[in-house]
């Protein structure tokens, strides 16, 4: 079965430089997510988007933004990139409505990124 | 989101059952129970979930208790490739999933 393709897989960059990370979902999924997970440490949620437009947001900084495209795939854009920003970036996707408790999330094998 | 608490660790031996609780006692009416596990280098996986009644799928078994402070994640026969993080979380409003400190199963040969 199709599952979530993420691009690039590794990605490295220098501190202050850009970096944009791609997410396809499951076909049909109309629900994308993104989580960022740093060395050691537990998923966090940044951002989330249903049928194109922002349905929740979590703890992103201001230095980034995402969106979703017509064709449900999703971008993370990320601007004046620092050290600490060097993490496992997984998006996920769901079907249905945006908020619903029991929606099950299917999830990429991530972008690492490492930022020198 | 409510808060759940899991032990940071646990061991099984395989092919033996494995029980990981999960106690979360200020879950709402609403809030459903979630399961995932996050395999090494990999993106977490849906697990279960459940809301009241005890549920089974082909990869493991939800037992809710009946005052839903509680709930166990049950692995009837672990295998060495059921090691992972396992996370219990409460689904209320909003799409995120809230990932806390989770258990972290090894399993002996």
């Amino acid at each position: 079965a199709a599952g979530v393709i993420q691009s690039p897989r590794h990605l490295i960059k220098e501190k202050r430089e850009t970096a944009t990370l791609k997410c396809y979902p499951i076909p049909r999924h109309d629900t994308v997510y993104w989580y960022q997970q740093g060395p050691g440490q537990d998923p966090q949620f940044l951002i989330s988007f249903y049928e194109k437009m922002q349905s929740d947001k979590g703890s992103i900084p201001d230095r980034f933004s995402a969106q979703q495209f017509s064709d449900y795939h999703s971008e993370l854009n990320m601007s004046s990139l620092e050290l600490g920003d060097s993490a496992l970036y997984f998006c996920a996707s769901s079907l249905g409505r945006a908020g619903g408790r029991y929606n099950e999330q299917f999830f990429g094998p991530g972008t690492r990124l490492t930022v020198l | 989101d409510a808060k759940t608490t899991q032990p940071n660790s646990m061991e099984s031996n395989e092919e033996e059952p494995v029980h990981l609780p999960c106690n979360h006692s200020t879950i709402s009416g609403t809030d459903y129970i979630h399961w995932y596990r996050q395999l090494p280098s990999q993106g977490p996986e849906y697990v279960i979930h459940g809301l009241t009644s005890n549920v089974n799928n082909r990869m493991a078994s939800l037992a809710i208790a009946e005052d839903r402070k509680s709930s166990t994640l049950i692995l009837h026969r672990a295998t060495l490739r059921d090691a992972a993080v396992y996370y219990c979380i409460l689904k209320s409003s909003g799409d995120k999933l809230t990932f806390g400190t989770g258990t972290r199963l090894a399993v002996r040969p």
